[in-house]
């Protein structure tokens, strides 16, 4: 069974400063995607950021980028120009690229509580 | 982009009562629906995966007679929490996938007090 891990369960980041959130995870899938979501205290789940695990390059969103390493199994989020807005609970995710249906489920790490301090 | 929404966004009843919960896909089919649950502080555990006109598949430790999933058309899918006791009170969420592709869109969540 796969398994997401975020071994940070709290982070602090000065604003306009940048701060990496770790994630590791297990599966012995060679095709599957990887995501992070954000969940501020509104609690709606919003996507940050996915890469494919097909794909060498790393995924980048303005000012979120990742930094995946397939053999190693790590897919970490690298938040750059902190701003306030980007405290939250920051969730890494896995997908299995197998389909629809019950395998098209994420599987959540444990979450990294990020706090901006302005 | 892609709206899920979920209705009621919270709901209080009284134990032994039953609490529905609906999801709804407002701009895409959605072929599958998932449900999830997160306590305070924690991390969301998925209860169980609907498509569109077939049985939900639970999560194991899940009780299927007593969380009824009902994905009866390609834009809704309902939850209903049965007998509901105080250890039900939790926050859950929907998600909805168009299908064939990767992403899942998210409701805002439903949150639930039993009392």
């Amino acid at each position: 069974a796969q398994t997401v891990t975020q071994s940070q369960p709290e982070m602090s980041v000065q604003e306009a400063e940048t701060v990496t959130l770790s994630c590791t995870y297990d599966t012995s899938e060679s095709d599957y995607y990887l995501f992070w979501y954000k969940q501020p205290p509104s609690r709606q789940m919003i996507l940050v950021i996915r890469q494919e695990a097909y794909k060498q390059q790393n995924a980048t969103e303005n000012r979120f980028s990742v930094n995946f390493q397939k053999a190693a199994k790590s897919f970490s989020l690298k938040i750059s120009d902190s701003q306030l807005g980007d405290a939250a609970m920051y969730f890494c995710a896995y997908r299995s690229a197998r389909g629809g249906g019950s395998q098209g489920n994420l599987i959540f790490g444990k979450g990294t509580k990020l706090s901006v301090k302005p | 982009g892609a709206v899920v929404s979920q209705h009621p966004s919270w709901v209080i009843c009284k134990s032994g009562t039953s609490v529905k919960i609906e999801c709804r896909s407002l701009d895409f089919q959605a072929t599958t629906m998932f449900w999830y649950r997160q306590f305070p502080k924690q991390s969301l555990m998925l209860m169980a995966t609907s498509n569109e006109g077939s049985k939900a598949t639970y999560e194991q430790g899940v009780e299927k007679d007593k969380f009824l999933i009902n994905h009866a058309s390609l834009t809704l899918s309902t939850l209903t929490v049965t007998s509901a006791h105080p250890e039900d009170s939790s926050f859950y969420i929907c998600s909805a996938s168009p299908g064939g592709g990767y992403e899942q869109y998210f409701g805002p969540g439903t949150r639930l007090t039993v009392t």
